[in-house]
This record gives structure tokens, C-alpha cells and sequence, in this order.
């Protein structure tokens, strides 16, 4: 069984730039989160879905940031008109919820966001 | 909304010596998890040991164990026998009613075993 991967894993764009990054969950876990982490701090929550449906938003998550995921497998986090503060790690967890109890968040190895 | 607190920055241990590392919580929650994530320099976050609220047993995972402090909100790792392999930065995290939510995360800190 292959693990949270995320694409790209480095990305540098100039301000005001539009980008996009992929996240492949563990297949068959249902539940989605992504995570933002700067530099020496523990990572931040932004948003999370439950199969296709996105449950609960981050005050994070500003107007320029989107995430959707479409098919309940993989999402795509877009960050409209980027900004350096937009700079960080952006890591993705997913999970098994189902039954009694819940399964642990597994991380991708995350997306590395310069902006210029 | 709950806070995690790790109050050191940065700590060293000689290796096959024995570290505590602290974190400390605030929540109204009844139920909830708590964890100990292990990130290593440019690698991805993996889970170290898991603690749930209503337990009253101390997780352990081989040379990994905690000490939950319910009434304290107080969730230390203890690391044993410790290994070069284990420098990383630890994060502490918290998860209400373990219903598949959010990770709220502590800073960090960032252990060097020394050989």
C-alpha cells in the first residue's frame, strides 16, 4: 500500500502567480486534510473533506485559496494571486473514518512554496 | 478552541540516554486524542504513540511512552534507549472526540541525539 503523495514537492513562483498542488490520500481512506506549516512552527489546519464533500474550512483559508476533490480521491489546493506570505510547507493527511473508531492521519511528505 | 504548548524549543540527549519531552493542553473537551508526531529534517511527518483521553493507561510503543496527566492537561513522550535515528522535531497534537477531525498542533521541538 503506497502512502500520502503529494505533487510537486518544491515550487517557486513569482507573486501574484496562481498555483496548484495534488494530493493522493491512501487509497480507500475517506477523510482529507491539508495543513500549512511555516518555517520551525507546527504545522496549521486549512481544510478537510469527508469523501467529496468539504466539511470544515479554516479562517486560514482566505478567499484566494480553493480546494475541492471532486471524485472523493484525490484534491487540488489552488492558491489564486499568491503572495510571500503565502510561503510555507503545505502538507496533506488523510484518514479512515468508519466504524467505532477512527484511524490515524497519515502525512504526505508536503509541497514547498516559495514565492519570489 | 483548544491550545497546544510545547514549552522546549530545543533539546539534546546523548545517545542510548533517556528524554522527556514536555506538552501541555487546553480544552472544555471530555473525550479527545492526543498524539505524538515525529517530523525528521526534510522527511514527512509520521505518528510516534497515541494517547486517548478515556484511558487511563499510559500509551508505549517499544522505546516510546507517555505520561497523561488528564486532570494537569500535561501529555509528555518519553524517549528510551535513545537513537541517532531519533533526531526530528516532535510535534504534540491534539484531536477532539476523535471523530476524524482536526489536528491542533503544538511548536515543535526539536530533539538532537548526540553520538
Amino acid at each position: 500500500d503506497t502512502g500520502v503523495s503529494q505533487d510537486p514537492r518544491h515550487k517557486i513562483t513569482k507573486r501574484g502567480q496562481n498555483v496548484t498542488f495534488r494530493c493522493d490520500p491512501i487509497s480507500e481512506h475517506n477523510r482529507l486534510y491539508w495543513y500549512r506549516q511555516t518555517l520551525g512552527q507546527g504545522p496549521e489546519f486549512l481544510t478537510y473533506f469527508q469523501n467529496e464533500a468539504q466539511l470544515e474550512k479554516s479562517r486560514l483559508l482566505s478567499d484566494r485559496f480553493s480546494a475541492e476533490r471532486p471524485k472523493g480521491s484525490f484534491s487540488t489546493l489552488e492558491i489564486q494571486r499568491t503572495e510571500q506570505g503565502d510561503s510555507a510547507m503545505y502538507l496533506c493527511a488523510s484518514s479512515f473514518l468508519g466504524g467505532v473508531s477512527t484511524d490515524t492521519q497519515y502525512f504526505g511528505p508536503g509541497t514547498r512554496l516559495t514565492v519570489l | 478552541a483548544q491550545t497546544v504548548t510545547q514549552s522546549q524549543p530545543e533539546m539534546s540527549v546523548q545517545e542510548a540516554e533517556t528524554v522527556t519531552l514536555s506538552c501541555t493542553y487546553d480544552t472544555s473537551e471530555n473525550n479527545y486524542y492526543l498524539f505524538w508526531y515525529k517530523q525528521p529534517p526534510s522527511r514527512q511527518m509520521i505518528l510516534v504513540i497515541r494517547q486517548e483521553a478515556y484511558k487511563q493507561q499510559n500509551a508505549t510503543e517499544n522505546r516510546f511512552s507517555v505520561n497523561f496527566q488528564k486532570a494537569a492537561k500535561s501529555f509528555s513522550l518519553k524517549i528510551s534507549d535513545s537513537q541517532l535515528g531519533d533526531t526530528a522535531m516532535y510535534f504534540c497534537a491534539f484531536e477532539r472526540n476523535n471523530a476524524g477531525n482536526m489536528l491542533t498542533f503544538g511548536g515543535g521541538t526539536r530533539l538532537m541525539v548526540k553520538p
